[in-house]
């Protein structure tokens, strides 16, 4: 696609439930990453896939938060048992160069609120 | 662990003046640097990016950003503001390992007075 699309914009959901984030990033770009900004604050880097390697998962916050990348292309982020504090804006990203050397493209973003 | 700090979280400025966007970072190899924005309701945009070569980078919307590697700084100007530069302004450096992810400030909203 033009650009790195996410859906959906907007997600309510309660408190304990699972949600399901997806990214679709641009074609051909193989490496994909997943940020969280939370209301007045700086982003925090949740997962980075590249091509086939082994994803780097060092920012995922607890066991609850998990994503898989299929075919190198689709994403998806998982949050199960949701709660309050899982409350922010999702952002995906990709680059079509795998160490990010030249920047990324972000998508517009998930805004997730747990209630 | 390379850190990036943006000091003031809110700037403010008259349209025409001067912008000055302050950004240091630690890094203990030669670094990549960004400057993202972002405006309300929207994704983050690459504004412009510091690889290697001239350590003065000019980007969109007539920003441009200067690499000083004694002072680790790599502040983000404009010499005249437009009301449409409003927006949040995210400074970023390219993680030393291989995994190639950055490593965010905290943003500085810039606020641009009529």
């Amino acid at each position: 696609g033009a650009g790195v699309s996410q859906s959906p914009s907007n997600k309510v959901t309660e408190k304990g439930k699972d949600v399901e984030l997806r990214c679709d990033p641009i074609s051909g770009h193989t490496a994909l990453y997943w940020y969280r900004q939370s209301l007045g604050q700086g982003l925090e880097f949740l997962i980075y896939f590249q091509g086939n390697s082994a994803p780097d998962k060092s920012g995922l916050p607890s066991d609850r938060f998990s994503a898989e990348r299929t075919g190198g292309s689709v994403s998806t982020l998982t949050i199960q048992r949701t709660q309050q504090e899982d409350s922010a804006v999702y952002l995906c990203a990709s680059s079509f160069e795998p160490k990010g050397v030249y920047g990324y493209t972000f998508g517009s973003g998930t805004r997730l609120t747990v209630v | 662990a390379q850190s990036v700090t943006q000091l003031g979280s809110h700037v403010s400025v008259s349209e025409g003046a001067l912008v000055l966007l302050r950004c240091n970072y630690s890094s203990s190899v030669p670094p990549y640097l960004f400057w993202y924005v972002q405006y309300p309701n929207q994704g983050l945009q690459l504004l412009l990016k510091y690889t290697t070569g001239a350590t003065l980078v000019k980007g969109i919307n007539g920003f441009e950003a200067e690499f000083k590697k004694s002072e680790t700084s790599f502040h983000l100007t404009k010499p005249s503001a437009h009301m449409s530069d409003a927006a949040e302004y995210f400074c970023a450096v390219r993680d030393n390992t291989n995994a190639g992810k950055s490593t965010f400030g905290d943003g500085t909203t810039l606020t641009v007075k009529p």
